[in-house]
């Protein structure tokens, strides 16, 4: 089985430009997750889709961040204008469902730097 | 408000040897744990997980004991192996909402 991709793996930009992040899950995945790690900390929830519908997005800083996932299987994250404490990498991971039997699939990130 | 604590940052342990990794969390109302494990450059990997109605869990190497009177759960590997160095990520289920503790990162020596 094919793991959740993610792209692209690094990025570099200034403060207040713009960046997007892009995630396509394990096909048949119904629930996608959005987290950010900074460094030295744990991941935080940033977004959770089921299906293309957000469940959970109270963590998500709307000023300036939005996610969506058309058609329930790719997502994408966008961040408009960067901070320089976004600077962290950006964990897309997918489960079968929600629940205690489904873990999270992670993919291997996105290290953002913000200059 | 750290509700998942995981108070060593790193652990160096001999390679044959137990590691165990410790994690203490504050809200009684979670009932599932997850470890996960972390190599650099990728993501987390899941690796066992325990509910709240028991105390052990085990799969292999891995062992997860639970204490919900002192509302912390403990990592046992045995025995170690040089595969093991990693981050290992404690993480506590409300809700079907994960709550991350920060890592420990083990180092096993030859």
């Amino acid at each position: 089985e094919a793991g959740v991709a993610q792209s692209p793996r690094y990025k570099i930009i200034e403060k207040r430009q713009s960046v997007a992040f892009w995630c396509n899950p394990i096909s048949g995945h119904a629930t996608l997750y959005w987290y950010q790690q900074i460094l030295g900390q744990g991941p935080k929830l940033l977004i959770q889709f089921q299906n293309n519908g957000v469940v959970d997005d109270s963590q998500l800083p709307k000023d300036r961040f939005s996610a969506e996932r058309l058609k329930g299987v790719d997502s994408t994250l966008k961040i408009q204008p960067a901070k320089l404490e976004d600077s962290a990498v950006y964990l897309c991971a997918s489960s079968f469902d929600r629940g205690y039997n489904s873990p999270l699939h992670f993919g291997n990130g996105t290290r953002l730097t913000v200059t | 408000d750290q509700q998942v604590k995981q108070n060593s940052p790193s652990l160096s342990v001999q390679e044959g040897r137990i590691s165990i990794l410790n994690c203490d969390y504050t809200n009684s109302m979670f009932d599932y744990f997850l470890w996960y494990k972390k190599y650099p450059a990728e993501g987390p990997t899941f690796l066992i997980s325990i509910s709240s109605i028991k105390d052990k869990n085990e799969d292999g190497r891995f062992t997860v004991f639970l204490n919900k009177s002192a509302k912390h759960l403990s990592l046992h590997i045995v025995p170690s192996q040089p595969g093991d160095s990693a981050v290992y990520f404690c993480a506590a289920d409300s809700n079907y909402q994960l709550i991350w503790g920060a890592g420990t990162k083990l180092i096993i020596k030859p």
